[in-house]
């Protein structure tokens, strides 16, 4: 029972396009919700997250969007960069127990 | 900035031997963590570590795994009898919050 879904196992964007990367959770009683950003062979590294409060939160290039009403949270990169192709998991945090629950993850492609 | 550090990068070992996977967590940091990812799977949470003990443990941390930490600074993972299906990248994180600090993780691979 996955509590937490990344549907997109991949997506490709042409660069300087906007990327959006996807995630459904389950429990309502999540505290925070976290962006991953993986490269092969590295550990997962930490790229913005949001508070279950707030509904979106912006740095740079990245943006989340949360809506608690569907369960839904959305990473936006905008402009889209080669750079960036990675997987990226989406996460959340279940305070009660400190624990991360993590999706499966999306691998981004950007092309020049 | 200060990082999560985990030695070997890694490690080729034959099925039933020990392994020792080792992690320097952020010195101020208060929970500690391990995970794994099988190539081309999510990550799986293995267990979670706090003032000296197991906090929580997912049904993967079977016997075979224990955790330590020995000296105030190494966190370390042992695997006491390695199977095939424990090769697998293994990441130690750690945080003072929400926010886990992962390392670069162990490639380990049990031939």
């Amino acid at each position: 029972d996955q509590q937490v879904k990344q549907n997109s196992p991949s997506l490709s964007v042409q660069e300087g396009r906007i990327s959006i990367l996807n995630c459904d959770y389950t429990n309502s009683m999540f505290d925070y919700f976290l962006w991953y950003k993986k490269y092969p062979a590295e550990g997962p590294t930490f790229l913005i997250s949001i508070s279950s409060i707030k509904d979106k939160n912006e740095d740079g290039r990245f943006t989340v969007f949360l809506n608690k009403s569907a369960k839904h949270l959305s990473l936006h990169i905008v402009p889209s960069q080669p750079g960036d192709s990675a997987v990226y998991f989406c996460a959340a945090y279940d305070g009660n127990n400190r624990k991360l629950i993590w999706g499966l993850g999306t691998s981004l492609a950007v092309n020049p | 900035e200060p990082e999560v550090t985990q030695t070997p990068s890694h490690q080729v070992t034959q099925m039933g031997q020990e392994v020792i996977l080792r992690c320097v967590p952020i010195s101020n940091h208060l929970y500690f963590y391990w995970y794994r990812q099988i190539l081309g799977q999510k990550v799986e949470f293995l267990v979670s570590f706090y003032n000296n003990e197991i906090s929580e443990k997912s049904e993967i941390f079977d016997d075979q795994f224990s955790v330590e930490r020995p000296d105030g600074s190494n966190f370390t993972l042992k695997i006491r009898s390695t199977k095939l299906e424990d090769s697998a990248m293994y990441f130690c994180a750690s945080t003072r919050d929400s926010h886990q600090y992962f390392g670069p993780g162990t490639r380990l691979t049990v031939t």
